[in-house]
Order: C-alpha cells, then sequence, then structure tokens
C-alpha cells in the first residue's frame, strides 16, 4: 500500500459526459501527478500540482482539467467524454516534486460507452 | 529525460535471480536511474534508484556501470508474484520532473 488513495475505482459512463477523479496523496507529499494509460498509448503524464498550483503540464487535453485543494487532495476532471478517453487513471505523490520518488495510488478505470 | 531501452520480455525460473537490463546511453551527469514495476493493471511501484553508486533495498539491488551508460535491476530470489512490467526511467530530480515511462520489460517468473 503506497498511501495514495484514489476514488472511485472504476467508472464506466457514456460519450459526451463529464467525470472527476479524486486523489488523496500520502501523508505530508505536497505533489501530486496525473498520469493516464491507455491500451495503444502506454503511460503518459498530464500534470503536475505542487501545494496548490501547477507546476507542469503533459499531454493533457483541453477537456481535461485538475486542481489541488487546500487539503492537498485532487481532483482530475474529464468533460465532453469520448471513447478514446476509456483508460486506467494514476495519480502519484511526492513530498516536493524535487528530488523525491513519486508514489502510485491503484488508478482509477475509466470506461467511456 | 534520457531515453532507455529494455528488453521487451524476459523469463525467470521461480527462486533464481532475475537480472533486468538496460540502457540508457544518453544519460546525463544530473539525470538518476529509478525502476518501478507494475502488476498488472495495478499502480506503478516503485522499487529502486540510483545515481551512480550502486544500491540495495528490501526488494532489489540496482548495479549501475561505471560510465553510466547502463544498469541492471537484480530480483536476487524471483518469486510468481514477481511477474509484471519492469520501467526502467532515467530522470533529472528537479521540481516538477514527471516520470516517462517507456514499453518496460515484461518479467515472467515460471513455477
Amino acid at each position: 500500500d503506497s498511501g495514495v488513495t484514489q476514488t472511485p475505482k472504476h467508472l464506466i459512463t457514456a460519450t459526451g459526459q463529464r467525470v472527476t477523479l479524486r486523489c488523496s496523496p500520502r501523508s505530508g507529499d505536497l505533489s501530486v501527478y496525473w498520469y493516464q494509460q491507455s491500451l495503444d498509448q502506454g503511460l503518459q503524464f498530464l500534470i503536475q500540482y505542487y501545494n496548490g498550483e501547477e507546476r507542469a503540464k503533459g499531454n493533457i487535453l483541453e477537456r481535461f482539467s485538475a486542481q489541488q485543494f487546500p487539503d492537498l487532495h485532487s481532483e482530475l476532471n474529464l468533460s465532453s467524454l469520448e471513447l478514446g478517453d476509456s483508460a486506467l487513471y494514476f495519480c502519484a505523490s511526492s513530498l516536493a516534486g524535487a528530488s523525491d520518488t513519486q508514489y502510485f495510488g491503484p488508478g482509477t478505470r475509466l470506461t467511456v460507452l | 529525460d534520457a531515453k532507455t531501452t529494455q528488453p521487451p520480455s524476459m523469463d525467470c525460473a521461480e527462486g533464481r535471480a532475475a537480472n533486468l537490463p538496460c540502457n540508457h546511453s544518453t544519460i546525463s551527469g544530473n539525470e538518476y536511474v529509478y525502476w518501478y514495476r507494475q502488476i498488472h493493471s495495478q499502480g506503478p511501484q516503485y522499487i529502486i534508484h540510483g545515481l551512480k553508486n550502486n544500491e540495495t533495498n528490501e526488494m532489489a539491488s540496482l548495479i549501475i556501470t561505471e560510465d553510466r551508460k547502463s544498469s541492471t535491476l537484480i530480483l536476487p530470489h524471483a518469486t510468481l508474484r514477481d511477474t509484471a512490467v519492469y520501467y526502467c526511467i532515467v530522470r533529472v530530480n528537479n521540481a516538477g520532473n514527471m516520470l516517462t515511462f517507456g514499453g518496460g520489460t515484461r518479467l515472467m517468473v515460471k513455477p
């Protein structure tokens, strides 16, 4: 158990809908990272937050957004969902982002029908 | 971050040592070598990392060549539960530095 929690574990929704994925980092960790793993793309970095502020952006679609709240939990919002958004979404956390190991949560499996 | 090259798959007998190689010939002086593994769609699990010295923890050993252009992850006594995809990642330890995952090595531990 990495100490990173993600909810829900599974999510099934329809095209065009909007969903929110939630991540709670390990106690004391200030940095949260979001990754997407689809069958054809592998694990890809989406976005990072550090202590409430966006720190780095990867291949994140404009339909996707994230935020980190004062209690340091983070949410990833996915809107106007398409079939291709079906994937595993992982959250990772680290103490500060610099020189720190990232620990991953168990992931949320999103299925868009 | 430097790119890495790993064999796509390997087999290992249960109880034997699993030696997983990784080439990172373009690694820079300030880049660390990280190893993660992913067991069947679970979240990637951190294993070990190092800069230039060999490292050992309760899970594995990491051997980095003197020129730092390659490394080997060693699982000393592989079990069936070590069957997973192993990722070798090279990264600079800076704020905001994401992990870039390649294809990894699919290790199959067989009884």
